[in-house]
């Protein structure tokens, strides 16, 4: 069974540049999270889908973060115009709906806003 | 509300056992535990459910205190494979829509 794959796995931009992160769930998992590691803090959820819809995006730092889970299956998340405040690894993660077996995470996107 | 989790970090000899603590000051409906190794995505553990539990695979395992709203993960003899960020992830209801609330981590080093 494939992962849950993130991609880039890095990317560095300047101030004010536009980035988009995308991640791929497992297949048949439901629930899809995205959440936010800045370096030396815990990781903080940022927002849930069910499918296609969002459940709870009471995480999202501001109005320059802007995520989609297109048809329920892919997810992306883009931040638009970049601050500094930024930069740190993003994480998704997805479940089943019953989320008995935990999460499963990708390896993140480590992003540097310079 | 972010779970309490302690220590902060341990540093020990391979064959020796840790214990890592995670307390919350809200009720608890679960808690999650994953391992992270730099730069790699966090692992799942295990998860306890609310009424209490102890689990456990290999040589780590897990208890929930329900009406401490604590948990704990124990690692027993412990292998030079366990060192990474050890974090505990809680929820407050069953399908809560906020997903898990993580702690700040527990840094393990096993030394050989």
């Amino acid at each position: 069974e494939a992962g849950v794959t993130q991609f880039p796995s890095h990317s560095v931009i300047e101030k004010g540049q536009t980035v988009t992160l995308r991640c791929d769930p497992i297949s048949g998992h439901d629930n899809l999270y995205w959440y936010r590691r800045v370096m030396g803090k815990e990781i903080k959820f940022l927002l849930h889908f069910v499918k296609e819809s969002k459940q709870d995006e009471s995480g999202m730092p501001n109005n320059r973060f802007l995520a989609e889970r297109t048809g329920g299956t892919y997810s992306t998340l883009k931040v638009q115009p970049a601050e500094l405040e930024d930069s740190g690894v993003y994480f998704c993660a997805s479940s089943r709906l019953d989320r008995d077996d935990g999460y499963t995470f990708g390896s993140g996107t480590r992003l540097t806003v310079v | 509300q972010q779970p309490v989790q302690s220590p902060q970090a341990v540093i020990l000899r391979e064959g020796e056992d840790a214990v890592i603590n995670c307390s919350s000051s809200k009720a608890l409906y679960s808690v999650h535990w994953y391992r992270q190794k730099h730069g790699e995505a966090p692992i799942f553990l295990m998860i306890l459910l609310k009424g209490g539990e102890q689990k456990g695979h290999d040589k780590i395992s897990a208890s929930f205190n329900e009406k401490k709203q604590q948990s704990s993960l124990y690692l027993t003899a412990s292998q030079l494979s366990y060192s990474g960020t050890y974090f505990c992830g809680t929820e407050n209801r069953r399908g809560g829509a906020d997903g898990l609330t993580f702690g700040k981590g527990t840094h393990l080093i096993i030394q050989p």
